[in-house]
């Protein structure tokens, strides 16, 4: 079985600051990764994902993640947090060996305070 | 580019009635999918379209069915609808069915069963 953990249901940082998000999974075999964004009454929208190779992804608005196999993690990072990074984030896994869809996190709220 | 659509935005049924929503995506993707979000959990496949003309379950089928109309849309039936069902409904779309490959979602249509 697939799982994902997002251990903080909320973060709060002052704009400016670095943002962290972590995420950390559970699966069978190598996993793919995927972090998206929720604005209210929005749908997801995809930020960056971990396939192979290089563990640092970069993606999006300047946002990164490192993939840490020993860890079972993917922790979502920007160096200078923005008011209008305030949103849900979402991380999921999938399993390589398993035919079958992604695994998703219950989300962390995000707040950047002027 | 429209991206993946879905309608009604927002509906109140009550308990018995039935309803369809329905989802298009206009990136000529192979998949579709639907998912519900509930409070303080993960999104939960409902059912998935890997390509036109066939569909399966995913975790949570029970009390849905769905049409893959055609290569753009895929839609989500309640028969008789029940308060567990009140939830925030996404439609997804991603090129192939593959391991790797980025799903889109649509805005959601957030249902509320009485």
């Amino acid at each position: 079985a697939q799982s994902v953990a997002q251990p903080e249901d909320q973060v709060n940082v002052a704009e400016g600051n670095p943002l962290t998000v972590k995420c950390t999974y559970s699966v069978s075999g190598n996993p793919y990764l995927f972090w998206y964004v929720q604005y209210p009454n929005r749908g997801l929208q995809f930020l960056l994902k971990y396939i192979t190779g290089d563990n640092l992804v970069k993606g999006s608005y300047g946002f990164e993640a490192e993939f840490n196999k020993s860890q079972t993690s993917f922790h979502l990072k920007k160096p200078s947090a923005l008011v209008s990074d305030s949103a849900l984030y979402v991380c999921a896994v999938r399993d390589r060996r398993v035919d079958y869809k992604l695994s998703f996190g219950a989300g962390t709220t995000v707040t950047v305070r002027a | 580019n429209a991206g993946v659509t879905q309608t009604p935005k927002f509906q109140v049924l009550k308990t018995g009635q039935s309803m369809t929503l329905q989802c298009a995506q206009d990136m000529n993707h192979n998949s579709m999918y639907w998912y519900r979000q509930d409070p303080g959990m993960g999104l939960r496949l409902i059912y998935y379209s890997a390509s036109e003309g066939t569909t399966d379950k995913g975790e949570v089928p029970n009390g849905y069915n769905v049409s893959r109309l055609n290569k753009r849309e895929f839609s989500l039936r309640l028969e008789s609808a029940a308060p567990s069902q009140t939830s925030v409904y996404f439609c997804a779309s991603s090129e192939m069915e593959g391991l790797t490959d980025t799903q889109y979602f649509g805005p959601g249509t957030r249902l509320t069963v009485l």
